[in-house]
């Protein structure tokens, strides 16, 4: 199995709905990833685990969540988003994290509409 | 600050010409280099990666890139271009210098690529 899967493939919630996305893979791969990404835009990193241990989050607000509950399953919960978080939210996974030189396999991705 | 040019937003060619993508950074060191294609409607797709040795690199789909150090550029090309290339075109960097932002990858902006039959 080479494939990282996320569910679901299209979501519309209000902005007072809590949601999840979620993904999964089975390579045996330590690292996880969230990406958003903006229309003909490049990814935009949000979280990262490794080793199911969160290792960077680059500042997201709290009002995502993210949640790592073993080696294969990453989720990222959504409550009280604004119309500005519409976009497509990539999982992706690597071997790791070390070196950097590590490829990263991306899911299909989930997109997201806030109304 | 640490980056990566696209300077072209879209690119187009005929079927069975060359293509060429164009990329530059600004990162100190010897990064990590990598291409990455996004078909519509998808995640996106690993191409090719440089980490030391040949400056030329052979990737997936007939691809291959070109490193040059003093230039700092790593190009994306491929000698017959197909239609089915059509797609968006990222080029990102992974530092290696101990900044913060070494492990992570930066991205270009994107290239579009419109191969016309």
């Amino acid at each position: 199995d080479t494939e990282v899967t996320q569910t679901p493939k299209h979501l519309v919630m209000g902005m007072t709905n809590k949601k999840s996305l979620k993904c999964e893979q089975h390579m045996g791969h330590r690292a996880m990833y969230w990406y958003k990404q903006k229309a003909k835009k490049p990814p935009e990193l949000m979280f990262v685990y490794s080793y199911e241990k969160l290792s960077i989050n680059e500042s997201v607000p709290s009002r995502f969540s993210p949640e790592c509950p073993n080696s294969s399953l990453l989720n990222l919960h959504l409550h009280a988003l604004q119309p500005e978080d519409s976009a497509l939210y990539l999982c992706a996974s690597s071997q790791d994290v070390e070196p950097g030189a590590n490829v990263l396999t991306f899911g299909a991705g989930s997109r997201l509409t806030v109304l | 600050a640490q980056s990566v040019a696209q300077p072209e937003d879209q690119v187009n060619v005929a079927e069975g010409n060359p293509l060429t993508v164009k990329c530059t950074y600004s990162v100190s060191g010897n990064p990590y280099l990598f291409w990455y294609v996004q078909y519509p409607n998808r995640g996106l797709q690993f191409l090719l990666k440089y980490i030391t040795g040949d400056n030329l690199v052979k990737g997936s789909y007939g691809f291959e890139a070109e490193f040059n150090k003093s230039q700092t550029s790593f190009h994306l090309k491929k000698p017959s271009a197909l239609v089915s290339d059509s797609a968006l075109y990222f080029c990102a960097v992974s530092p290696r210098d101990g900044s913060s932002n070494t492990g992570k990858l930066i991205f270009g902006q994107g290239t579009t690529l419109q191969v016309k039959p």
